[in-house]
């Protein structure tokens, strides 16, 4: 199974880009990257998804490089509600099992 | 919109015995997953329901474990001679049909097996 990997932790001043990378150099040519957060306490929640071209929707925008081995989650303008895991996941083609790795707790300092 | 709900938030259990969750997903939405968390890692995938079908579950799953989505509404997770091993949370999330990869997570309920 492809997996992804992410840095464990990040701080990032309120108001300042946020940008998480992810390393997903298995991943085949038809698997999409999806980005979830979760706050404490609280279950996942979706963010974005991409395939090949950059995407971008009202929360965040998703950068793949061109080799499709790595993406980049930006938050454009952190504030401290953002503080949570921030999970880069696939899923292999065929399944519906979708792969979390430890994720990269963000830190938003005010 | 009232969400994915899950029952009970907490149980607390002995070794050995079996418990129960219940998850309700959000109304109409066609597909069901169960996850497992422990501390400190992301959730994990354990279970698929498309309508009332088990499409897929996980290698991991052992056969203490079972699913069910009866009528393709609410869904229930069993763990029969439960273990320590097995205290972690439980989510449930939803999607559509016409929106497939945006899963809607519960709040989830935690297993503690003493």
């Amino acid at each position: 199974d492809a997996k992804t990997t992410q840095p464990t932790s990040m701080d990032c001043a309120e108001g300042r880009a946020a940008n998480l990378p992810c390393n997903h150099s298995t991943i085949s040519g038809n698997e999409y990257v999806y980005w979830y957060r979760q706050i404490h306490s609280q279950g996942p929640q979706y963010i974005i998804h991409g395939l090949k071209n950059n995407e971008t929707n009202e929360m965040a925008s998703l950068i793949i490089t061109e080799d499709r081995k790595s993406s980049t989650l930006i938050l454009p303008h952190a504030t401290l509600r953002d503080t949570a895991v921030y999970y880069c996941i696939v899923r292999p083609p065929g399944t519906y099992k979708y792969i979390f790795g430890t994720g990269t707790r963000l830190k938003v300092l005010a | 919109d009232t969400g994915v709900s899950q029952n009970p938030r907490h149980k607390i259990t002995k070794r050995g015995q079996n418990v129960t969750f219940r998850c309700d997903p959000i109304s109409e939405h066609n597909r069901l997953y169960w996850y497992r968390q422990t501390l400190g890692q992301g959730p994990e995938f354990l279970t698929y329901f498309q309508n009332e079908a088990q499409l897929e579950k996980s290698r991991l799953l052992s056969d203490r474990f079972s699913a069910e989505r009866p009528k393709g509404s609410f869904s229930t997770l069993e763990i029969q001679r439960t273990e320590q091993g097995d205290s972690a949370m439980y989510l449930c999330a939803s999607s559509p049909r016409q929106s497939s990869y945006e899963q809607y997570f519960g709040p989830g309920t935690r297993l503690t097996v003493t």
